[in-house]
């Protein structure tokens, strides 16, 4: 079936580095993809649409310039975290779909810790 | 703004029982869709049931099944025969028909299976 792959699935950072976050769609093209931040013990909040070929869509208090979404090509997303601070630590998780009647699918999301 | 409300921060069944997961969900729309997501300890957001408003068909996929009251705005979940492998947080989830997969979850029901 449909798998959409998210790499890397851990990373440590130092406080004020970039941290790039890759979405893959496997199998089928995704013109749009999703990013979710969850905090331990708490939901998916999430962040922006991105949407191929053009900008992406941010959520209110999502910072723009501190998250850069990139949605070069119909297969791949991605998600740069600048200047990262520790309280950017969290699990980011991207999702896709195929079309508009196919099922969302999830990356296995990505564990970032900035010390 | 559409709102998802998860009522039960806890639960627990014994193996082969059944057990049912609480949704009530807020909306102006008439036509959106309802999910029921599963994440295990593995962080993996793994689709578990799908209904669509316009359905007045409760839908079933195999142990799992929804009681989806369109009025009172309530889509809960039930798990039958319950095994080791339903443990998980539960997410219920809502999204508005044509904006193409835009999820809002609710906090979360984390079940726990017993022997």
């Amino acid at each position: 079936g449909a798998v959409v792959s998210q790499h890397p699935s851990r990373v440590i950072c130092k406080s004020g580095t970039s941290v790039k976050i890759e979405c893959r769609s496997l199998d089928f093209q995704a013109t749009t993809m999703f990013w979710y931040r969850q905090f331990p013990k708490q939901s998916l909040m999430l962040m922006a649409t991105s949407n191929e070929g053009s900008k992406a869509t941010y959520e209110q208090g999502v910072e723009k310039d501190k998250f850069l979404i990139n949605h070069a090509s119909l297969t791949l997303s991605t998600l740069t975290v600048t200047s990262a601070h520790p309280e950017d630590s969290s699990f980011y998780i991207c999702s896709a779909r195929g079309g508009v009647r196919s099922p969302l699918h999830f990356g296995n999301g990505t564990r970032l810790t900035v010390t | 703004a559409q709102t998802v409300t998860q009522s039960q921060p806890e639960m627990s069944v014994q193996e082969a029982e059944t057990v049912t997961l609480s949704c009530t969900y807020d909306t102006s729309e008439s036509d959106y869709y309802l999910f029921w997501y599963k994440q295990p300890p593995s962080r993996q957001m793994i689709l578990v049931i799908r209904q669509e408003a316009y359905k007045q068909q409760n839908a079933t996929e195999n142990r799992f099944s929804v009681n989806f009251q369109k009025a009172a705005k309530s889509f809960s979940l039930k798990i039958s025969d319950s095994q080791l492998g339903d443990a998980a947080m539960y997410f219920c989830a809502y999204n508005p028909a044509g904006t193409a997969s835009k999820l809002t979850f609710g906090t979360g029901t984390r079940l726990q299976v017993t022997l």
